[in-house]
């Protein structure tokens, strides 16, 4: 059982350039979510889904998209890169009301030069 | 708004010393006070989560409570091993979740 897996665990980007963060889950569960980490800044919701078909805006979405066409994918998107995207962006999974919250990848850092 | 703030930011303690973490919500309708645990290149790593004032929850040398505005998390007897990043968050709807800028915690031999 791999949980949640993201790739690639590095990426060096220059402004302009775009790319995806590929996210994927074994464990079956509805809900997705891809947020962003900052030093000293927590994480943000970037954007989440429900389900296959379904995603939505989460707090910070400006510069980036989002699809969900299986249960176990859930890749983001940026388009046009910015230093302002230098980060290190988590996917995370869950269950409908599941106790535990969230199960979350190991992270990708990106640098935007 | 939903607001989650915890303190401190760092905090060194020498192996075998107990101190307390602080998380303080203001949220309209909480759906869970979560603490993960985050070490360095990984994740954050679910610990606990409490969903009514005074509930309780312990794992290891680790106790967290809550209080309708607050929720502390108990370090007791702490050694190397438990030196991480202390995440707490609110959950929301579809368990989407709120988080707090972290402790990061030093724990010296």
């Amino acid at each position: 059982n791999a949980g949640v897996t993201q790739t690639p665990k590095f990426r060096i980007l220059k402004i302009g350039q775009s790319m995806t963060l590929q996210c994927t889950q074994d464990m079956n569960h509805n809900y997705m979510y891809w947020y962003r980490q900052d030093p000293g800044m927590g994480l943000k919701l970037i954007y989440y889904s429900v389900g296959a078909g379904i995603t939505d805006k989460g707090e910070v979405p400006n510069g980036y998209n989002v699809s969900r066409s299986t249960t176990e994918d859930f890749p983001l998107r940026l388009e046009l890169a910015a230093p302002s995207q230098t980060s290190v962006y988590f996917c995370a999974s869950s269950r409908p009301a599941d106790p535990r919250g969230a199960f979350f990848g190991q992270g990708t850092r990106l640098t935007v030069v | 708004e939903d607001q989650v703030t915890q303190s401190p930011e760092a905090l060194r303690l020498q192996e075998g010393e107990s101190s307390s973490l602080n998380c303080s919500y203001t949220v309209s309708g909480l759906r869970g006070l979560f603490w993960y645990r985050q070490d360095p290149g990984k994740g954050p790593e679910f610990l606990f989560t409490l969903y009514s004032a005074g509930e309780e929850k312990e794992k290891e040398r680790l106790k967290a409570t809550l209080t309708k505005k607050e929720s502390f998390l108990h370090i007791t007897a702490p050694k190397p091993e438990d030196s991480a990043t202390y995440l707490c968050a609110m959950g929301g709807a579809t368990n989407k979740l709120i988080f707090g800028t972290g402790t990061l915690l030093a724990v010296q031999p």
